[in-house]
């Protein structure tokens, strides 16, 4: 069964430092999401992504943080200079259609 | 911003026993999604409740949608340890770009 693919499971950063998070999206999918869950908190949508351009974004989505889909087949979110609070699990989703999305196994970010 | 009230927030129950857990909105919602997510993975999609008074019936879980479609349940039946896990409600944004707005989820336990 076709599945969303995350790397790294786990990156530990240092404050300030630029971090990029790798998400392979199932192949036929078009609509691509992040979202984070802080430790204890809910899951909290950060941005989504169809046809090349970001369609959506939160408050939480400012200017340290970009998405790019570089190749057609990655899909990555970057974190210019990381804040201690940026500390969460990110997962990535995807989806064939609007109302259906697969999330990836996340990756917990831990910034120091 | 709608939001979504889920309760309770813990529950830890024995192995065959039945439990109900709750997920409300102050305002109606045209469809809401019931996920489940174990500890390292992501959210894993349960079912999707459309129409008001709706049931549906996974296994051993029923979910049923509200009359007046502000309210859902999910209610297990002789639950199991396998059953253990974060249970999320969530209803997709109004912008149409296939958001995700989660409640805070119910963290369930079986014990054996």
């Amino acid at each position: 069964e076709p599945e969303v693919t995350q790397t790294p499971s786990h990156q530990v950063t240092q404050m300030g430092q630029e971090v990029i998070l790798r998400c392979v999206p199932i192949s036929n999918h078009l609509y691509f999401y992040w979202y984070r869950q802080i430790l204890g908190q809910k899951v909290e949508f950060l941005v989504s992504f169809y046809n090349n351009e970001i369609s959506e974004k939160s408050e939480i989505f400012d200017d340290q943080f970009s998405v790019e889909r570089p190749d057609g087949s990655n899909f990555t979110l970057k974190i210019r200079s990381t804040k201690l609070e940026d500390s969460a699990m990110y997962f990535c989703a995807s989806g064939p259609l609007i109302r259906f999305s697969v999330f990836g196994p996340g990756t917990r970010l831990t910034v120091l | 911003t709608q939001l979504l009230e889920q309760s309770p927030q813990f529950l830890s129950i024995q192995e065959g026993e039945n439990l109900t857990v709750y997920c409300n909105s102050s305002s109606v919602f045209s469809s809401l999604q019931w996920y489940r997510q174990e500890p390292g993975e992501g959210p894993v999609l349960l079912v999707t409740v459309v129409t008001g008074g709706e049931v549906k019936k996974l296994k051993r879980l029923t979910f049923q949608f509200g009359d007046a479609r502000k309210d859902s349940s999910l209610h297990i039946t002789a639950a199991q340890p396998g059953d253990t896990g974060l249970y999320l409600c969530a209803l997709r944004g109004s912008s149409n770009t296939g958001k995700l707005i989660f409640g805070q989820g119910t963290t369930l336990q079986v014990k054996p």
